[in-house]
């Protein structure tokens, strides 16, 4: 049974249009993340959130806007989508240690 | 400056050779440190996490904390061609956000 589900795994879209990453956890754990990681492989915090509260908002452009229907899920929207968007985007759920998703591949032409 | 600093490599190594994997950190604070692997085109996966300063061992696998000198270091021995991938290290405070400070990865080839 997959921990940590994202889907889709890959999206590729035009720049300006909308999009959205849906993520889910079933490891029962309060706190969930959305990740960028860039071409160097270096991977930054995007969102926390605790329990359906947004905790964690680093210098991310207003167009990002995550969602938490419940504990378990952590959806991440974009709006405008810009080339520089074009990324592997990783939801990730924490415990004592992190567990991430497989990753969404975003490529914006 | 960034709070955690790890060479980026690539680190190409023979089979069978103990690698060596190091991050420095700036924040005295850290008090879990963590390392990741993280295969091509897939999510990272935990493989070592220690609470501040100390050895842990995991296999072929060994973790070290030097907190005096800000320093962590990842050992495997007995390197395999499948242990080929990226080892990133990450590092958080105690406080209740269990917000990790990732390094920027080493890549890391073990030559059959």
């Amino acid at each position: 049974d997959t921990a940590v589900s994202q889907t889709p795994k890959y999206l590729v879209t035009q720049m300006g249009n909308d999009k959205s990453i849906k993520c889910e956890q079933n490891l029962g754990h309060d706190t969930m993340y959305w990740y960028k990681q860039d071409s160097k492989k270096f991977l930054k915090i995007m969102f926390s959130y605790n329990n359906k509260e947004l905790i964690i908002n680093e210098t991310v452009p207003n167009r990002f806007s995550p969602k938490s229907p419940d504990k378990a899920h952590l959806n991440l929207h974009i709006n405008s989508l810009e080339l520089g968007d074009s990324a592997v985007y990783f939801c990730a759920s924490t415990g004592e240690t992190q567990y991430f998703g497989p990753g969404t591949r975003l490529l914006v032409l | 400056q960034k709070e955690v600093e790890q060479d980026p490599g690539p680190l190409s190594v023979p089979e069978g050779a103990i690698v060596s994997l190091n991050c420095t950190y700036s924040n005295s604070a850290f008090q879990y440190f963590m390392w990741y692997r993280q295969y091509s085109r897939k999510g990272p996966e935990l493989l070592m996490y220690t609470y501040s300063s100390g050895n842990k061992e995991d296999g072929r696998f060994t973790a070290q904390v030097d907190k005096s000198s800000k320093y962590i270091s990842l050992f495997i021995r007995d390197s395999q061609p499948s242990d080929s991938a990226t080892y990133l290290c990450a590092m958080r405070r105690t406080d209740s956000s269990y917000k990790l400070i990732f390094g920027s990865g080493t890549r890391l080839l073990v030559r059959p």
